[in-house]
C-alpha cells in the first residue's frame, strides 16, 4: 500500500538556522508530491509541488524541495528559518487511485527558538 | 479569487445527532475533496466529488456521506455521531488542466462531539 513517512515528529531550530524536513514515500510510478503547512487552528497551505521535470522545486516563503527517486525522498529545505515558520508541515502524495486523493504523512511540528 | 470557504467553522454536537458541513470551492473548480484530521489518525481522505459525482471514497463507515451541487458546492453529512468523530474536517478544491491534483484547502470545520 502507498504510504508517506515523515520520520521527525518534532523539530526545533534557532531562528536564522537552516532547515531540512524529511519525507519518504512508497509509490510504484512517478509520484505527484506535495508539501503543505498548517498553522494552529488553520487549514493547509500548499508550499510546493512536484509533478515532473526539474527535481529541485521552488515554493512559497523561501522553501524548496528536492525529489530523489533513488531514495524515494522529497525533503523540504529552507536556508534561513524565521520565527513565523513555526507550524506543522505535511508531506503528501497523490494516491494511485487518483481523483485527488492525497495520502499524507503524520506531519512534522516545527518550533523556532529566537 | 476567493479561497475555499467552509461553514460553520465550529460545531458542538452530542452523540447520536447528525451534522452537515458545507464547502464552497474556489470559483471554477469542479473537484471537491473532504478530509478528516485527528491527533490520533492524522489526515485521512473521506471522499471526492467532481461534477456532482462521487469518484473516490476513503475507508469510512456509511455514516459519512456527501454530495455536490451543480454549482460545485459540496456538503458532507455525518449521522449518528460518535465521540470519535470529533475532528477538524477539511475540504479542498482543485481545478483542471495543469492544476489538476493541486488541492487548495479551506480553513476547516472543527466538530466536537460530546
Amino acid at each position: 500500500a502507498q504510504s508517506v513517512t515523515q520520520p521527525d515528529i518534532h523539530i526545533t531550530v534557532s531562528e536564522g538556522a537552516s532547515l531540512e524536513l524529511r519525507c519518504n514515500y512508497s509509490y510504484g510510478a512517478t509520484p505527484y508530491l506535495f508539501w503543505y503547512v498548517q498553522s494552529p487552528g488553520q487549514g493547509l497551505q500548499l508550499l510546493l509541488k512536484y509533478f515532473s521535470g526539474d527535481t529541485l522545486v521552488q515554493g512559497i516563503k523561501g522553501f524548496e524541495a528536492e525529489f530523489k527517486r533513488s531514495q524515494s525522498s522529497f525533503n523540504l529545505r529552507k536556508p534561513s528559518v524565521h520565527w513565523s515558520d513555526a507550524a506543522e508541515y505535511f508531506c503528501a502524495v497523490v494516491s494511485s487511485g487518483g481523483y485527488n486523493k492525497l495520502i499524507f504523512g503524520a506531519g512534522t511540528r516545527l518550533a523556532v527558538h529566537p | 479569487k476567493a479561497g475555499v470557504t467552509q461553514t460553520p467553522r465550529y460545531l458542538i454536537k452530542t452523540r447520536g445527532q447528525q451534522v452537515t458541513l458545507s464547502c464552497s470551492p474556489i470559483s471554477g473548480h469542479r473537484s471537491v475533496s473532504w478530509y478528516q484530521q485527528t491527533p490520533g489518525q492524522g489526515l485521512q481522505f473521506l471522499f471526492e466529488y467532481f461534477s456532482e459525482t462521487q469518484r473516490n471514497k476513503g475507508n469510512f463507515p456509511g455514516r459519512f456521506s456527501g454530495r455536490q451541487f451543480s454549482n460545485s458546492r459540496s456538503e458532507m453529512n455525518v449521522s449518528t455521531l460518535e465521540l470519535g468523530d470529533s475532528a477538524l474536517y477539511l475540504c479542498a478544491s482543485s481545478g483542471t488542466g495543469e492544476s489538476y491534483n493541486e488541492q487548495f484547502f479551506g480553513p476547516g470545520t472543527r466538530l466536537t462531539v460530546l
